[in-house]
């Protein structure tokens, strides 16, 4: 079974332009999240879809940011205008149902660099 | 003040040794409790579940206290590939059941 990807693995995008990040959860799996880490600090929640619509949304930072799964397969976070503290590593989950018993598989990441 | 809290370390481990480290939760209406592996620059790796009778997987022991909000993990026998940061991470605490609330994890080097 393919896990989790995403794409791109690294992006390097100057102060104001736009980036878009794309995840491919595993085939089937309704819950797909997505998760921030700013250097030196912890992992932290952006948003959880529930096939394509939106479940919970409180992490994502502002309006800048805007994420979309269109059909419920794959998602999208794009990041517009982008600012130097949107910098850090970009990671998408995914789970076959949104319960505790159930383990949330994460994609390798999109290290996004801001200058 | 963080929602999870734990020791940055790092922790030096002679191989075969044992280590142990926790993590304390803010949040007593947390419901779930996990213990993740993190390699250098790759993605976080379930290593196992929390229970709150405490639990053991090989060399791996994870404890609860619901009390006093905190979480253990043991490593006994430490090896080499056990080098990696740990991160603890609580759940369900909010509406949204799948929300994971990661500390910001504890390094530990084995050393041969």
């Amino acid at each position: 079974e393919a896990g989790v990807t995403q794409f791109p693995s690294h992006s390097v995008i100057e102060k104001g332009q736009t980036v878009t990040l794309r995840c491919d959860p595993i085939s089937g799996h309704d819950n797909l999240y997505w998760y921030r880490r700013v250097m030196g600090k912890e992992i932290k929640f952006l948003l959880h879809f529930v096939k394509e619509s939106k479940q919970d949304e409180s992490g994502m930072p502002n309006n800048r940011f805007l994420a979309e799964r269109t059909g419920g397969t794959y998602s999208t976070l794009k990041v517009q205008p982008a600012e130097l503290e949107d910098s850090g590593v970009y990671f998408c989950a995914s789970a076959r149902q949104d319960r505790a018993t159930y383990e949330q598989y994460f994609g390798p990441g999109t290290r996004l660099t801001v200058t | 003040r963080k929602e999870v809290e734990q020791d940055p370390g790092p922790f030096n481990v002679p191989e075969g040794a044992t280590v142990a480290f926790n993590c304390t939760y803010s949040n007593s209406a947390s419901q779930s409790f996990f213990w993740y592996r993190q390699d250098c620059r790759k993605e976080p790796k379930l290593l196992m579940s929390v229970y709150s009778s405490g639990n053991e997987d090989g060399r791996f022991t994870a404890q609860l206290n619901r009390a006093s909000q905190y979480i253990s993990l043991l490593i006994r026998d430490s090896k080499l590939s056990d080098s990696a940061t740990y991160l603890c991470v609580v759940k369900g605490a909010t509406d949204s059941w799948g929300k994971l609330q990661f500390g910001a994890g504890t390094q530990v080097v084995v050393t041969p």
